[in-house]
């Protein structure tokens, strides 16, 4: 089973417009952390924001922001303000086990690329 | 702080033949994953090296093999190289790998290619 689903193979958005991308996990794990990066065509990963499971608060980093909902178990990115420069892959990543001493491993979606329009 | 570094960024090789990957984490970070990506299976993770012992593997057959140094550089070696090993190769490092707060920050990646 999928662990990390990402429903929107693509999405387009209007600069200056804000965009949400969804991300849906799934994991019996109490402890976790959710993770994005944006993967320009060059392919390096660029670490966007953090979401762990035991936050009581939405994370934000400048014009990135998270809609956690742990109920649904969703992670949406919301981008705001997009700007030409956001047209890339957006990656939802999760590592567990965390409660255990910790595990390197992310699972990755199948990502999402986002076109932003002039 | 310099970011994660990996070398070469491109490779071409045949069929049969073996490559090594370098990857340098960035300074004080003593955890080093690998990630491959293709088009058709996305990003899977290969495993994950910290201080000089593999801690983690995914599942991948054993011509995947990889080490880490003392000073936490890696390197992932790929013996007897498929077709389907063309990919683009991700290193990521992370002060540890124990704490949930703990951010994975990837390289540029090499792309490989078997011909």
């Amino acid at each position: 089973a999928q662990k990390i689903t990402q429903t929107q193979p693509g999405m387009f958005v209007q600069e200056k417009e804000a965009v949400t991308l969804d991300c849906t996990y799934d994991t019996s794990d109490p402890s976790y952390g959710l993770f994005w990066y944006k993967q320009p065509s060059s392919g390096e990963m660029i670490f966007l924001i953090y979401q762990g499971s035991y936050d009581q608060q939405n994370a934000t980093e400048g014009r990135y922001s998270l809609n956690f909902q742990k109920a649904r178990k969703s992670a949406n990115l919301v981008i705001s303000a997009s700007q030409l420069g956001d047209s890339a892959m957006y990656f939802c990543a999760m590592r567990e086990g965390l409660t255990q001493g910790g595990s390197e491993k992310l699972v990755f979606g199948k990502g999402t690329k986002l076109t932003v329009n002039p | 702080k310099a970011g994660v570094t990996q070398t070469p960024r491109y490779l071409i090789k045949t069929r049969g033949q073996q490559v090594t990957l370098s990857c340098s984490p960035i300074s004080g970070h003593r955890s080093v994953s690998w990630y491959q990506q293709t088009p058709g299976q996305g990003l899977q993770f290969l495993f994950e090296y910290f201080s000089e012992t593999q801690r983690n593997k995914g599942n991948f057959p054993g011509r995947f093999s990889g080490r880490q140094f003392s000073n936490s550089r890696s390197e992932m070696n790929v013996s007897t190289l498929e077709l389907g090993d063309s990919a683009l190769y991700l290193c990521a490092s992370s002060l540890s790998g124990l704490s949930a707060r703990e951010t994975q920050y990837f390289g540029p990646g090499t792309r490989l290619l078997v011909l």
